[in-house]
């Protein structure tokens, strides 16, 4: 039978070339937002996290983006690794999870 | 530190069984999740505490879930009976709400199956 599921939005990219993933929040009010990866078969892992009274933040090799008028959040990824293949989900304050986009190297 | 230990990693059990997913939070963290995961629903969060205290378990999918905080260093999440349909990968985080940053850790997780 048909397999139904999330459709998780995906992003291929070659190794070496910079990756951006989005992710669009719908609560305003929303102070803190946190950036997470999951590899097959592990727990989210904390990459990075931002409060909304910045617009840029940046670690090693991910940078995040805030756009509060828009209510967007991106995530940058600088000379991306066949390591950062996994789902990156984007969270807010309220601790809940969006559907997370699929971000697949090609080495 | 350990990080956030689940256990046990993998549980097979027969519908209509209790099954109890363990967790023990990161020392000194003040704040404890639970969430499930499947492919339809995506990662859905049940249950959270504070201070051992439950503050918001909205996400709990009926009376058949309960989830129990006795101390600080340890919860569990305790289904009874178990359907098929609880079949999932069941998380357990902590975090530290200080002022500068809470991201929380996540432990290795349960995988469900109810058969």
């Amino acid at each position: 039978g048909e397999s139904v599921g999330l459709h998780l939005p995906t992003l291929s990219v070659q190794e070496g070339d910079n990756s951006i993933i989005n992710c669009a929040y719908s609560n305003s009010a929303s102070d803190y937002f946190i950036w997470y990866k999951q590899e097959s078969g592990k727990g989210p892992q904390f990459i990075i996290d931002i409060r909304s009274n910045m617009d840029k933040r940046q670690g090693q090799r991910v940078t995040v983006l805030l756009n509060k008028t828009v209510k967007h959040l991106s995530l940058q990824i600088a000379a991306t690794q066949p390591g950062d293949s996994a789902v990156y989900f984007c969270a807010e304050d309220d601790m809940r999870f969006g559907a997370g986009t699929r971000l697949t190297v090609k080495p | 530190d350990a990080g956030v230990i689940q256990s046990p990693r993998h549980e097979v059990t027969e519908m209509g069984q209790e099954v109890t997913l363990r967790c023990k939070p990161i020392s000194g963290h003040d704040y404890l999740f639970w969430y499930r995961q499947t492919m339809m629903r995506g990662l859905e969060l049940l249950i959270y505490f504070n201070n051992n205290v439950p503050i918001d378990d909205s996400g709990m999918p009926e009376d058949r879930f309960s989830a129990k905080m006795p101390n600080a260093s340890f919860s569990t999440l305790k289904i009874q009976p178990s359907e098929p349909r609880d079949s999932a990968v069941y998380f357990c985080a902590s975090s530290l709400r200080d002022t500068l940053s809470y991201g929380y850790t996540f432990g290795s997780g349960t995988r469900l199956t109810v058969v």
